[in-house]
């Protein structure tokens, strides 16, 4: 099946530890994306890459940091110094041009303790 | 830079009753699009328009885009505990970005 994979589902961490969300699509899609979603809030971006090896940074890239080595994965660190974690990450892939549709991952909720 | 704003935020209605949430931008668009997130899931891609003065209709949603391409509204008619979540109206793709904003959350109570 074609589609777009984060995991883990969950995750927890203790404060002051990095953690790496994962997500993998098979959608041969050049863009992905990265968003952070808090109780009763929109979406914000934190990274986005149209092309592999080339990122940039979003709204809120603070105490964040991705990597794009290949056109399928594009995993999300996010680091210590991220004041305030514990959210619902949500990636997401398109094609390049405009207005082309999104799909989602189904998204990780990261809680930090 | 370009934004869409969305109102309302927050709309709660009466099982039955009709619903209307609109995007409002500054500048012309060359498209917009609509996606639903129901609670824990993640949005899910609905429509695209993008002819001025346009409109769609799926089952008792119809998507309509402004004549001046700056505004666009989604109307779900007779509303059912089903229709529950935010909807968004991002920018597609602009410059390589796809913003999503705040969207409108919507509960029905049945």
């Amino acid at each position: 099946d074609g589609g777009i994979t984060q995991s883990p589902k969950y995750l927890f961490r203790k404060e002051g530890q990095n953690v790496t969300l994962s997500c993998e699509q098979n959608l041969n899609h050049d863009a992905m994306y990265w968003y952070r979603q808090d109780p009763g809030q929109g979406l914000r971006l934190i990274y986005y890459s149209q092309i592999v090896n080339d990122f940039q940074k979003g709204d809120i890239a603070e105490g964040y940091s991705v990597s794009r080595e290949k056109k399928e994965s594009f995993p999300l660190t996010v680091t210590s110094a991220q004041k305030n974690p514990t959210a619902f990450y949500l990636c997401a892939s398109s094609f390049r041009q405009v207005g082309t549709e999104a799909f989602f991952g189904q998204g990780t909720r990261l809680t930090v303790v | 830079g370009q934004q869409v704003m969305q109102i309302p935020q927050y709309q709660h209605v009466q099982e039955g009753e009709d619903f209307t949430t609109y995007c409002n931008s500054s500048t012309t668009l060359s498209n917009i699009q609509w996606y639903k997130q129901r609670p824990g899931g993640h949005p899910v891609f609905l429509i695209q328009l993008v002819k001025s003065g346009e409109v769609k209709k799926q089952k008792r949603l119809t998507f309509q885009f402004g004549e001046a391409k700056k505004n666009s509204s989604l109307h779900i008619t007779a509303t059912q505990t089903t229709d529950v979540g935010t909807y968004f109206c991002p920018l597609g793709n602009q410059g390589g970005k796809l913003i999503f904003g705040q969207g409108t959350e919507l509960s029905v109570k049945p």
